[in-house]
């Protein structure tokens, strides 16, 4: 079955203390792996599209890579703006148009 | 004014009760689609449409229903709500999905007693 998990569930950091979040996947025939961010009452906003292993993407203090099982999304010296829930989801060549999203990893950084 | 736009954003209801979700978009997308999130399992999409004479089930269909009155318009029923449909419902659009880009509005908070 695929399958998309994050972790850890919750992340508190202090400010400028980098860290990363895990998304790991099982799917057959990877088509496109991405990250959104999603704020409290908000909706999910679009970060990075990675579509093959080794492929790296960076937007300011965020970025995201992917190997055949696993993405990650670096977070260099946050700031308590980047407190978030971030989402990923996969597109597997069997889905359609269909995604496949994690249940996401909450992280608060701390002033 | 928000690009897509969902009404309304907080609906009490009992069970039984029929009820629509609205969505409305000015991104001048072709692709809508409507989205169910619940705490720990992730966002799941319920119905999918391309345009407006196409319309497809996504993985969670039962008990729920769309129609796509316009290009900027898709709307969500639940023709007789039960209390397991309580949850967060959001409307996105995409002009290419293969980029994974897709434009979400802000939430439709539904509760079912």
């Amino acid at each position: 079955e695929d399958q998309v998990t994050q972790s850890p569930e919750a992340l508190r950091l202090q400010e400028g203390e980098s860290s990363s979040l895990n998304c790991s996947y099982t799917v057959s025939g990877l088509r496109g792996l991405f990250w959104y961010r999603q704020d409290p009452g908000k909706g999910p906003e679009f970060l990075f599209t990675l579509y093959s292993a080794g492929e790296e993407k960076e937007k300011e203090r965020l970025k995201a890579t992917l190997t055949k099982k696993e993405s990650f999304l670096h977070i260099t010296a946050p700031k308590p703006e980047d407190s978030a829930t971030y989402l990923c989801a996969v597109q597997a060549r069997n889905y359609g148009q269909n995604f496949v999203f994690g249940p996401g990893t909450r992280l608060s950084v701390l002033p | 004014d928000a690009d897509v736009t969902q009404t309304p954003r907080n609906r009490i209801t009992k069970t039984g009760k029929r009820i629509m979700l609205e969505c409305s978009q000015t991104k001048g997308h072709d692709r809508m689609y409507w989205y169910r999130q619940d705490p720990g399992l992730g966002l799941r999409l319920i119905y999918y449409s391309f345009d407006v004479k196409d319309i497809n089930k996504g993985e969670i269909s039962d008990g729920y229903s769309v129609s796509r009155q316009a290009q900027a318009k898709f709307s969500l029923s639940l023709e007789s709500a039960i209390p397991n449909q309580t949850a967060l419902y959001f409307c996105a659009t995409s002009a290419y999905l293969d980029t994974g880009e897709l434009f979400f509005g802000e939430g439709s908070r539904l509760t079912v007693l």
